[in-house]
């Protein structure tokens, strides 16, 4: 168990629907990154907050949309969503920025049907 | 250009043989190499790690060196076993240094 919890682990929903997958980070860290692994291919940087406050983007899609609240949860929000849209979405989380020593939840699988 | 790349998509060993995967990165002033390993369906686990002021680390069967000359990092498993039968990611960090790049991962299979 890497301390960092992500749910829900599974989700199937539709062409055109919105979901929003939750990141809880490691006690102490207060970086959360997003990553986006689709089938057969490698990690993808989507976005990355930092104590609240937005500080790196990827190849994070305009659908797309994240925060970092106070209690240093994240959610990752997807709107519009496109079959292509189908991944396993990750999360990480360390204590100071640079993914140093960063350590990745368990991920939820998102099929679009 | 990318700014780290994997370019062994596929490694097959024997039980009990060493495995190297290498990864060459772009950026010079890059200073922290991670590795990951990730089993099917499961999370990227951060297996060892090496910062550019050292060259070589271990931890028990795996090592990491460095060669920041030639910008390039490699993975050493020593007596692999099945259960090393997994993807490998090496990464190192984006311009900006505030997440990772990853490579594109080399799946290792060990036969038993």
């Amino acid at each position: 168990d890497s301390g960092v919890t992500q749910t829900p682990k599974h989700l199937i929903t539709a062409t055109g629907q919105r979901v929003t997958l939750r990141c809880s980070p490691r006690s102490g860290d207060l970086s959360v990154y997003w990553y986006q692994q689709s089938l057969d291919q490698g990690l993808q940087f989507l976005i990355q907050y930092y104590n609240g406050e937005e500080r790196a983007k990827g190849n994070i899609l305009e659908r797309f949309s994240a925060q970092q609240f106070p209690d240093l949860h994240s959610e990752l929000n997807l709107s519009s969503l496109e079959l292509g849209d189908s991944a396993l979405y990750f999360c990480a989380s360390s204590v100071v920025e640079g993914m140093i020593e960063a350590f990745f939840g368990q991920g939820t699988r998102l099929t679009v049907v | 250009g990318e700014n780290v790349e994997q370019h062994l998509s596929t490694l097959s060993v024997q039980e009990g043989d060493s495995a190297v995967i290498k990864c060459t990165y772009s950026d010079s002033a890059s200073n922290y190499f991670p590795w990951y390993k990730q089993e099917l369906g499961k999370r990227p686990q951060l297996i060892i790690d090496i910062r550019s002021n050292v060259g070589e680390k271990k931890d028990q069967r795996i090592a990491v060196t460095l060669n920041k000359t030639a910008k390039h990092f490699s993975l050493h498993i020593t007596e692999t076993q099945p259960e090393d039968s997994a993807v490998y990611f090496c990464a190192a960090p984006l311009p900006g240094r505030r997440a990772l790049t990853f490579g594109s991962g080399t799946r290792l299979q060990v036969q038993p």
